[in-house]
């Protein structure tokens, strides 16, 4: 079993609508990452957060440590939005990312 | 605001042929990460640098080294190249200051071709 699961690994979403993508982790962590990529590779940090929930723009992250789980919430989806979302977590010892699966996400205008 | 730079793009070799891949981290950032990923793969975790130390150790095969400058830009350097070292190479910055976490912030990564 991963260290870091993603569900779903694909969503199909039309233009508008609220998507959520959620992760769980097996490990004990000090922080978790939520990143962007897009086809042809470039990776970009959405958030990075350790308890609660963070919010830019139309993009919401929550996280719950004593449940192992988080969740990356878009909200009125854009096909601009279509790309792989990735959950990464830092473990308590250094400060390496180990990577979820990824969710494939396409929005249709 | 500058991001992280990675060089070159793009790379393609040859078996048992050598590359070297560049980081150079956004400035004031002293710590660098280099993940793998393979096609169709979750990125792996290589190596780290803080303060030009090595700080992590992960999945880096014993034919990769890598070393961070006094400019605290990276090189990873391969050697005998193998047709399953072909992958995404990315390299990451944070301003740790030798503590926990600190965002990391990606550069596009070095798409890299064996023949």
């Amino acid at each position: 079993k991963n260290e870091v699961e993603q569900s779903p690994q694909n969503l199909t979403a039309q233009e508008g609508e609220f998507i959520t993508i959620n992760c769980s982790y097996s490990v004990g962590i000090s922080a978790l990452h939520w990143l962007q990529q897009h086809p042809g590779g470039g990776i970009v940090s959405l958030f990075m957060l350790s308890s609660g929930k963070k919010k830019h723009g139309r993009l919401i992250a929550t996280i719950n440590i004593q449940e192992k789980h988080s969740s990356l919430h878009i909200t009125a989806s854009h096909p601009r939005d279509s790309a792989v979302y990735i959950c990464a977590v830092i473990g308590t010892a250094g400060n390496k990312l180990t990577f979820g699966g990824g969710t494939r996400v396409l929005v249709k205008p | 605001a500058a991001g992280v730079i990675q060089s070159p793009r793009h790379l393609i070799k040859e078996k048992r042929e050598t590359a070297t891949l560049k980081c150079y981290p956004i400035p004031r950032h002293d710590t660098v990460y280099w993940y793998q990923q393979g096609p169709g793969q979750d990125p792996q975790f290589l190596i780290s640098f803080y303060e030009k130390m090595q700080s992590d150790k992960g999945s880096i095969p014993d034919r990769f080294s890598a070393q961070q400058f006094s400019d605290y830009h990276s090189e990873l350097n391969m050697s005998s190249l193998e047709l399953g070292d072909s992958a995404l190479y990315f390299c990451a910055s944070s301003e740790t200051g030798g503590t926990s976490n600190q965002p990391q912030h990606f550069g596009d990564g070095t798409r890299l071709s064996i023949l």
